[in-house]
């Protein structure tokens, strides 16, 4: 049974300092790795996805995956109390018709 | 385009009555997904389409649940008859390709209550 796993949070940090959030996986086949943001009552929204070993930035956000531990991370750099919100790690097997797991989420705090 | 478009957005019913749920792709997109979010449980898969085809019904808690996609533009997610538990938020997404390394865009979610 494919799982992922987060830490459910609340993750709180200061307004400009860095965010780690972490998910772990427990299915080897998974080859796809996306991050997902969503705001309290609102839709889960793309931010990130990773496909390879090691790190991908987009503007302040930081994806890493190293497959051999089966771990996935999301770095925000300079966080901002709009940052505020859930994280949703969701993973894909590519193998025949996949489909996304999801984590629970990591709720981030972000104060001014 | 306008996005995946679920309705309604909040439903309100009792107990024992039938609930239909509704999902309109992003238009070229062939993979359509329901979604149930839960505090307890997270975002659950209950039911995969491709083509219009079910292509993965395991996560379909059970007979009470059904779904249909009759045309690459519209889904209907079904509950006959609701129970409490049922109270979630049913998200639809959509996505281009079932093989494929791609991403799933989601609706805005119809926010389900069962009294």
């Amino acid at each position: 049974q494919k799982e992922v796993e987060q830490n459910s949070g609340p993750l709180s940090v200061p307004e400009g300092a860095i965010a780690s959030l972490n998910c772990t996986y427990s299915d080897r086949g998974s080859q796809s790795f996306f991050w997902y943001r969503q705001y309290s009552g609102k839709s889960p929204e793309l931010i990130m996805s990773i496909y390879s070993n090691g790190d991908k930035e987009d503007g302040r956000f930081t994806a890493q995956l190293n497959k051999a531990s089966q771990y996935v991370s999301l770095l925000i750099r300079d966080s901002q109390p709009s940052d505020s919100a859930t994280y949703l790690c969701a993973v894909k097997v590519l193998a025949g018709y996949s489909t996304l797991t999801f984590g629970k989420g990591t709720m981030l705090l972000v104060s001014p | 385009d306008a996005g995946v478009i679920q309705s309604p957005r909040h439903e309100v019913t009792e107990m024992g009555q039938e609930v239909t749920l509704r999902c309109k792709p992003i238009s070229g997109h062939n993979s359509l997904f329901w979604y149930r979010q839960t505090m307890m449980r997270g975002l659950e898969l209950l039911i995969y389409f491709n083509n219009n085809v079910p292509i993965d019904d395991s996560g379909m808690p059970e007979d009470r649940f059904s779904a249909k996609m009759p045309n690459a533009s519209f889904s209907t997610l079904k509950i006959q008859p609701s129970e409490p538990r049922d109270s979630a938020v049913y998200f639809c997404a959509s996505s281009l390709g079932g093989r494929q390394n791609t991403e799933a865009f989601f609706g805005q979610g119809t926010r389900l209550t069962v009294v």
